[in-house]
């Protein structure tokens, strides 16, 4: 049973530039939630997504941006990007109703 | 607003030793749930454990145990007889009723030396 899994690993991008993420929810889960965790500090909510539509936001700028697809996936698109983006972004799928958030390895982006 | 408080930044122990991490929470839903993660070096986080509000019994899962106390907003971790695996990232995080998203404690680094 696969868990959660997030493309690219690491990501190396210069200041101004787009960013796409990528993620696969576990087997089973309908929900997609997205994290920012900067440098050593914990985890903070960016939005989360059901049903392909966002249903709840964190407190982040337009400039980041998600999608999700008919077979539960989700990209996070981050435009104009600033050098303070530059963090580990997580993704945690759940199932409807079910509130435990399974996370994935995450991608580490560096804004150069 | 909710707020989760994870006082100890960093504790050190010696394998075989007793550790417990503090949490602290603030919220003012009545129905609300307390996570704990782990967060190895590879980065992912490890769901160790959910409770409810209206569940204040404490559980025990092997060395793992949680103390939830309504009374002073805490919701402890202790990891009894650690070991060098033990060594991660522990995290606290509270969920409210209104939605969905998990609001994190700044975390404790755990490091067990042999």
């Amino acid at each position: 049973d696969a868990g959660v899994t997030q493309s690219p690993t690491h990501l190396i991008k210069t200041r101004g530039q787009q960013v796409t993420l990528r993620c696969s929810p576990k087997s089973g889960h309908d929900t997609v939630s997205w994290y920012q965790q900067a440098l050593g500090q914990g985890p903070q909510f960016i939005f989360q997504y059901y049903e392909e539509e966002e249903r709840q936001r964190g407190n982040f700028p337009d400039r980041f941006s998600g999608h999700q697809f008919p077979n539960y996936s989700s990209e996070l698109n981050v435009n104009a990007l600033l050098l303070g983006d530059s963090a580990l972004y997580l993704c945690a799928s759940s199932l409807e109703g079910m509130n435990i958030q399974y996370f994935g390895a995450g991608t580490r982006l560096s804004v150069l | 607003a909710q707020k989760v408080t994870q006082a100890q930044t960093e504790i050190s122990v010696v394998e075989k030793e007793d550790v417990t991490l503090d949490c602290v929470y603030e919220t003012r839903d009545t129905t609300y749930y307390l996570f704990w993660y782990k967060q190895p070096p590879s980065g992912e986080l490890v769901f160790l454990i959910r409770r409810n509000s209206f569940d204040e019994q404490n559980e025990i899962s092997g060395r793992y145990s949680w103390n939830f106390q309504k009374s002073t907003s805490s919701f402890n971790f202790t990891i009894t007889a650690s070991q060098v695996v033990d060594s991660a990232v522990y995290f606290c995080a509270l969920m409210g009723n209104a939605g969905n998203m998990l609001t994190f404690g700044g975390g404790t680094r755990l490091m067990v030396k042999p």
